[in-house]
């Protein structure tokens, strides 16, 4: 079955202990990406890769780090979080750059 | 200016009416656009891309304006399982990159 998959999908931390969200997808993507989702503000690009060792900055990219070693994997890493990057995580990979799967999500709270 | 403004709503109409959201972005050479719906705490995931033409599934309905800059989304005879957040979403051109508007918030009441 062809899917975007995330974890943890929930996750509970404190501010200053690093972590890393998984992403895989499964569908030979080029293209991934990185979303947060808040309230009033819709989803917001943090980072985005259109291929293996190709990252770019996304819209909101301070705080994050994302690698991509392998075309199926493209993890995003929170060095130090605060809490102002409390949010709803989504992955996305599509072909192209234009129609895009998502992962199931990934709900971060930085106490 | 947002880049994608939508009207958030909340929109509440019953079963079976019809009911259009209108989406505006500011970029003019903007290329692509689509209609994403959202369920709560879902992942948003692709209803219908939106082609110059107009173009129809079901009872959905997509139409692109390009001199006015914007998208709309028809919904005929509305079903309960219709409720949900509804993105409207842009490529800009040469960005590699989409951008979501906020989304319109429906509920169709029994």
């Amino acid at each position: 079955e062809a899917q975007v998959t995330q974890n943890p999908r929930y996750l509970i931390t404190v501010t200053g202990k690093k972590l890393t969200v998984t992403c895989s997808q499964n569908m030979n993507h080029e293209y991934m990406s990185w979303y947060r989702q808040d309230p009033g503000l819709g989803l917001r690009q943090i980072y985005y890769s259109m291929n293996v060792e190709v990252t770019d900055k996304g819209d909101v990219p301070e705080g994050y780090k994302v690698s991509r070693k392998e075309k199926r994997n493209f993890p995003l890493i929170l060095e130090s979080p605060s809490p102002n990057q409390t949010s709803l995580y989504f992955c996305a990979s599509s072909e192209q750059g234009d129609t895009q799967y998502f992962g199931p999500g990934t709900r971060l709270t930085v106490l | 200016r947002k880049e994608v403004e939508q009207d958030p709503g909340p929109f509440n109409v019953p079963e079976g009416a019809t009911v259009a959201f209108n989406c505006t972005y500011s970029n003019s050479a903007s290329q692509s656009f689509f209609w994403y719906r959202q369920d709560c705490r879902k992942e948003p995931k692709l209803l219908m891309s939106v082609y110059s033409s107009g173009n129809e599934d079901g009872r959905f309905t997509a139409q692109l304006n390009r001199a006015s800059q914007y998208i709309s989304l028809l919904i005929r005879d509305s079903k309960l399982s219709d409720s949900a957040t509804y993105l409207c979403v842009v490529n800009f051109q040469g960005a590699q990159k989409l951008v979501f508007g906020q989304g319109t918030r429906l509920t169709i009441n029994p």
